[in-house]
């Protein structure tokens, strides 16, 4: 069992809607959790991180996590055309990752004008 | 862009030759790492550097060497490559304020 998962899509949803993405992990070892986009032929760019169970948000983006069920997940409010990204989930035990952080696939968005 | 440059961005080369991957990063940071990314495996850890002289291994180390001798520079060979080793490697630093990691550019590297 890899030690993320996460679906790979795509995703396609219309412009407005509300986008959720998820990711489950099987070590509860891991305790910080952030969320990547990723633009294609682009670096990854941090949209979040958090450390403790519950929501975090951040403009139209929130994250939530549930160390109970091992899971997280990303929402997209007022998704926009712009937002059509690949998602990628990540996990570390220790804070910044230190010893590197365990990704997911990746989930490709596709937002529908 | 948290000051990561990559070079080159894009190599070709043949399969047995080496190939160094240069990162290198303007806001001396202590920790630097080097990941891989392939289609159907996402981004895997190949090594990291937690301080000048001081590396060690990944989830996918085999086939790389790593090398900082200055805070800024964070170098990953291929001392013999191979047609397995095509990928997009990307350089990562650990923030400080946040305290996650960023990203570079990426380096496109085929090998035939």
């Amino acid at each position: 069992q890899k030690e993320v998962e996460q679906d790979p899509g795509p995703l396609s949803v219309p412009e407005g809607a509300i986008v959720s993405l998820n990711c489950t992990y099987s070590n509860s070892a891991f305790q910080y959790f952030m969320w990547y986009r990723q633009y294609s032929r682009k670096g990854p760019e941090l949209l979040m991180y958090t450390y403790s169970s519950g929501n975090k948000e951040d403009g139209r983006f929130t994250a939530q996590v549930d160390k109970s069920s091992k899971y997280i997940s990303l929402f997209i409010r007022d998704s926009q055309p712009s937002d059509s990204a690949t998602y990628l989930c990540a996990v570390s035990r220790s804070g910044g990752g230190a010893d590197g952080l365990t990704f997911g696939k990746g989930t490709h968005l596709i937002i529908q004008p | 862009d948290a000051g990561i440059t990559q070079s080159p961005r894009h190599k070709v080369t043949e399969t047995g030759t080496p190939v160094t991957l240069r990162c290198h990063q303007t806001e001396n940071h202590r920790y630097m790492y080097w990941y891989r990314q392939d289609p159907g495996h996402g981004l895997r850890l190949i090594h990291y550097s937690y301080g000048v002289k001081d590396t060690d291994k990944g989830e996918v180390s085999d086939g790389y060497s790593v090398s900082r001798s200055k805070t800024e520079d964070f170098l990953l060979t291929l001392e013999s490559a191979t047609s397995s080793q095509t990928s997009v490697y990307f350089c990562a630093i650990r923030g400080t304020a946040e305290e996650t990691q960023y990203f570079g550019p990426g380096t496109r590297l085929l090998v035939l």
